[in-house]
């Protein structure tokens, strides 16, 4: 069965950067892309872009260009997602999703990553 | 952007009872549309894709209508697990753009 497992949680300080990785099993890793989803604590879901695991593509989300970075590495079915300059406001649970049958609709979900941005 | 506004923000309503969500969309999505459901704690469940096909797993009783604007998501009869939140999602080709709504809470009454 598919599976999206993530990395655990993380606490950093202003400035800093942070790194959620995506582990995936149970389908061919090249065959769909990997999008990040992020959730602020009582707040709604917000789309910040995709990857596409076969070549390395990405699309990210107009708000967060320039801070962020998702790579992968298909040796070990991973995926990751890099966001750096910090703010208290990137406190939020870090999901990773795939869709299913229909591309942009996302069936599987990881666990979520919470990462705490605190001085 | 295609901005998703959801309403009413929180729905009380008793087991057994009709509950009908809203999801408006600032500009057309055509039926470029999904719904989920999120309790606390989870990570968000696909409910309906492109506007009104269940997903898989998906119980009859949760249905989806809608087309270019105004869609809806009707939970038929209520059971004590459909309490949670619903997000409304469209995904847009030009640009290549994913949003959500801000959320329904469905409580109980």
């Amino acid at each position: 069965q598919v599976q999206l497992v993530q990395s655990g949680a993380e606490v950093k300080k202003p400035g800093a950067s942070v790194k959620v990785s995506c582990k995936a099993s149970g389908y061919t890793f090249t065959g769909h892309y990997i999008h990040w989803v992020r959730q602020a604590p009582g707040q709604g879901l917000e789309w910040m872009g995709w990857i596409n695991p076969d070549n390395g593509d990405t699309n990210y989300a107009r708000k967060f260009q320039g801070r962020v970075t998702m790579t992968r590495d298909t040796s070990i079915s991973t995926a990751y997602m890099d966001l750096s300059s910090l703010r208290s406001d990137d406190t939020a649970v870090y999901y990773c999703s795939r869709p299913g049958g229909t591309p942009g609709f996302f069936d599987y979900w990881g666990q979520g990553a919470l990462v705490t941005v605190s001085s | 952007e295609i901005v998703l506004t959801q309403s009413p923000a929180t729905l009380s309503l008793s087991p057994g009872e009709r509950a009908t969500l809203s999801c408006r969309a600032s500009q057309s999505v055509t039926t470029y549309l999904a719904w989920y459901q999120q309790k606390p704690g989870q990570a968000p469940r696909l409910l309906i894709y492109d506007a009104s096909h269940r997903a898989t797993g998906i119980p009859a009783r949760f249905s989806g209508s809608g087309s270019g604007t105004d869609f809806t998501l009707t939970i038929s009869s209520l059971e004590p697990e459909d309490f949670a939140i619903y997000y409304c999602q469209q995904r847009s080709h030009r640009p290549l753009m994913y949003t959500f709504g801000q959320g329904t809470k469905l409580e109980i009454k």
